[in-house]
């Protein structure tokens, strides 16, 4: 069964330090994976989308970083800000015909404290 | 409006009723998909449309669970005699075309559905 594992679970960080955010994954074959932050009470929101040939990809003070012989992923959130606090989830997609199933994390919740 | 929107954004019921959850795409998107998001869980898919299609509908739990869609508009996803384990937030995304997987998805705020 495909699946996406995420860690850490949560994570508590003061504002303007660095964390990073791990993904692994089974999906096989791959097609993409996508970085989405999700704020409480809304809808997931696409930070980053990558191919198995990208190795990185920015979106601002977020760098997502992908390693696809390990199957591994990471997201980088650079001085983070109080704005930052929400669930953090790792999406993949597999190529061909159902390529729109994707195949969520169950996320990482990051809380940025004064 | 210029996102995805869903109604009602919380719904509680008996259990044993039936609801129904309602989303508006954005404009111009032909695949549209329900997910559910249970607490601390990941989504996890229940239908997709595109466009005429028949709609995947591999991903609904039961036959208590259905969706329909009007044309590239409105879709609602129905309930029946809803349980407690149906508690969770469903969300409805859009994207231009579904069958190329980078199209990217773009979510509504959810349905919050609690059944006492």
């Amino acid at each position: 069964k495909n699946q996406v594992e995420q860690s850490p679970q949560s994570l508590i960080i003061l504002e303007g330090k660095n964390c990073t955010l791990q993904c692994n994954y089974t999906v096989s074959p791959f097609s993409n994976l996508r970085w989405y932050k999700q704020d409480t009470g809304r809808g997931p929101v696409s930070l980053t989308i990558m191919t198995f040939s990208e190795n990185t990809k920015s979106n601002g003070r977020y760098t997502a970083t992908l390693d696809a012989d390990t199957k591994q992923s990471s997201l980088h959130i650079t001085a983070s800000q109080l704005s930052d606090s929400a669930s953090y989830i790792c999406v993949v997609s597999a190529p061909g015909a159902g390529s729109y199933q994707l195949t969520f994390g169950k996320g990482t919740k990051l809380s940025v404290i004064p | 409006g210029a996102g995805v929107s869903q109604s009602p954004s919380n719904k509680v019921t008996e259990k044993g009723k039936d609801v129904e959850l309602r989303c508006d795409p954005i404009s111009g998107h032909t695949a549209l998909y329900w997910y559910r998001q249970r607490l601390g869980q990941g989504l996890e898919f229940l239908i997709y449309f595109q466009g005429n299609s028949a709609p995947d509908k591999s991903g609904l739990p039961s036959d208590r669970f259905s969706a329909e869609r009007t044309g590239e508009s409105v879709s609602t996803l129905t309930i029946q005699r809803t349980q407690q384990e149906d508690s969770a937030v469903y969300l409805c995304a859009s994207s231009l075309q579904g069958a190329r997987s980078y199209n990217e998805q773009f979510f509504g705020p959810g349905t919050r559905l609690t059944v006492l």
